[in-house]
């Protein structure tokens, strides 16, 4: 399967400190993107990161890329209580047009 | 700020009947998908959709399910005759110019089936 799989698969922290996810993919990509979800409702696009970058910031958010051991991780600084969602991984291919999403990991921020 | 828009939120069904999911694209996107997600599970590639065909589909597309646009605006997912394992949540997105670009997704439609 080429999809992303996300760990933790839970994650809890106190408000303040930070969060880090870790996604590892199987095949080649042409980006990485994250997105999050609140309990009940749609994703939404976080970040995009392209094979050929290794870092990308936005925000509280870092996303780094390591094509060579197909996996990425995404950093929030200085979480908030409303941080408080899922996190996937997708990754589109470099084959099709289609993204394939990991499990996600369930991040509480407890204030 | 646009955004992609499902209906109905919820839609309960006995299985074997068929059961249409609507959605309304970002209007200048070109690329349109659905995505399902079981509780708790994964969120599934079903197929994905661009100059009025599909343009790739997944293993879970089967015969049962079709795709369609009906006019400009709307985008349809149709389950001819559903099975309880359909159950979950359904969500249509789209993107602007598909490769490299955001997903951006409906608040998803919650498929019971019974």
């Amino acid at each position: 399967s080429q999809q992303g799989e996300e760990d933790p698969q839970a994650l809890s922290i106190q408000e303040g400190e930070n969060a880090t996810m870790n996604c590892s993919y199987k095949t080649s990509i042409n980006n990485l993107q994250w997105y999050r979800q609140n309990s009940g409702r749609g994703l939404v696009h976080l970040i995009l990161i392209r094979s050929n970058e290794r870092e990308k910031h936005s925000g509280r958010l870092r996303v780094t890329l390591d094509t060579s051991k197909k996996s990425s991780s995404l950093l929030i600084t200085a979480s908030r209580a409303a941080d408080t969602a899922s996190y996937f991984c997708a990754t589109e291919t470099n084959t099709g047009n289609q993204f394939y999403f990991g499990t996600g990991t369930s991040l509480t921020v407890i204030p | 700020e646009p955004e992609v828009t499902q209906t109905p939120s919820h839609q309960v069904t006995q299985m074997g009947q068929e059961v249409i999911l609507r959605c309304v694209p970002i209007s200048n996107h070109l690329y349109f998908y659905w995505y399902r997600q079981i509780l708790g599970q994964k969120v599934e590639f079903l197929v994905s959709f661009y100059n009025n065909e599909i343009s790739e589909k997944s293993e879970i597309f089967d015969d049962q399910f079709s795709v369609e646009r009906p006019d400009g605006s709307n985008f349809t997912l149709k389950i001819r005759s559903t099975k309880l394992e359909d159950s979950a949540m359904y969500f249509c997105a789209s993107s602007e110019w598909g490769e490299r670009s955001p997903l951006h997704f409906g608040n998803g439609t919650r498929l019971t089936v019974t």
